[in-house]
């Protein structure tokens, strides 16, 4: 099956700062979320993005298709951006989360 | 509109028994994808269900099975339990079989 690796696997930021999230994907999807989930385990759909770049208040998030990778921006983190961020993928029929990212904002 | 629900909250079970978990998509959605999410790990799909039919399957043993409903509810049966069944149970709705997923708050199941 695909592979999604994301990196970096856990980050620590102060309050305030801004942050890159990746995704890469080993074969061609047809679709891709990014998901944060909170400490009680509520995932939380963030963007849809198959291609191209979305911006959605703080965050924004950017899918180069054709090089197979995503990113996802934090700006001015604050500590309610805390838990995990997973990228998920579609394949036509199986779906594939990334190892995800553990980010802590502190104060 | 309400999310995506699943019933029970939180179950615990004891080896080699039979489990059964609900879900309720958001309404209009009429695609319900399962996941298996083990401590420390990402969600592993299970099953996709699209208009009442299988449309896809992960690398889970035959003791996993679910079913879609009419009304586009879902059941998830996990027979024969074993410890390593351990996890958080999500489930997901989505329009149609490639759109937007939306998760439930999931069912903790504990394998004693």
């Amino acid at each position: 099956g695909i592979q999604v690796e994301q990196s970096p696997p856990d980050l620590i930021l102060q309050e305030g700062a801004n942050s890159t999230l990746r995704c890469n994907f080993s074969d061609s999807v047809n679709n891709l979320q990014w998901f944060h989930q909170n400490p009680w385990g509520q995932l939380i759909n963030l963007f849809y993005i198959p291609s191209g770049t979305k911006q959605n208040g703080r965050l924004s998030a950017t899918t180069v298709a054709t090089e197979r990778y995503s990113l996802l921006y934090i700006s001015s983190s604050q500590t309610t951006d805390s838990g995990v961020y997973f990228c998920a993928v579609n394949t036509g029929n199986q779906f594939y989360f990334g190892t995800g990212t553990s980010l802590t904002v502190i104060p | 509109d309400a999310g995506v629900t699943q019933s029970p909250t939180h179950l615990i079970k004891t080896r080699g028994q039979h489990v059964t978990l609900r879900c309720s998509p958001i309404s209009g959605h009429k695609s319900v994808s399962w996941y298996q999410q083990v401590l420390g790990q990402g969600p592993q799909f299970i099953f996709q269900y699209y208009e009442k039919e299988e449309r896809g399957r992960g690398n889970f043993p035959d003791r996993f099975s679910a079913r879609q409903f009419p009304n586009y509810s879902s059941e998830l049966n996990v027979n024969a339990l074993l410890l390593g069944d351990s996890a958080l149970y999500l489930c997901a709705s989505s329009s149609g079989r490639t759109d937007t997923q939306y998760f439930g708050p999931g069912t903790r199941l504990t394998v004693l």
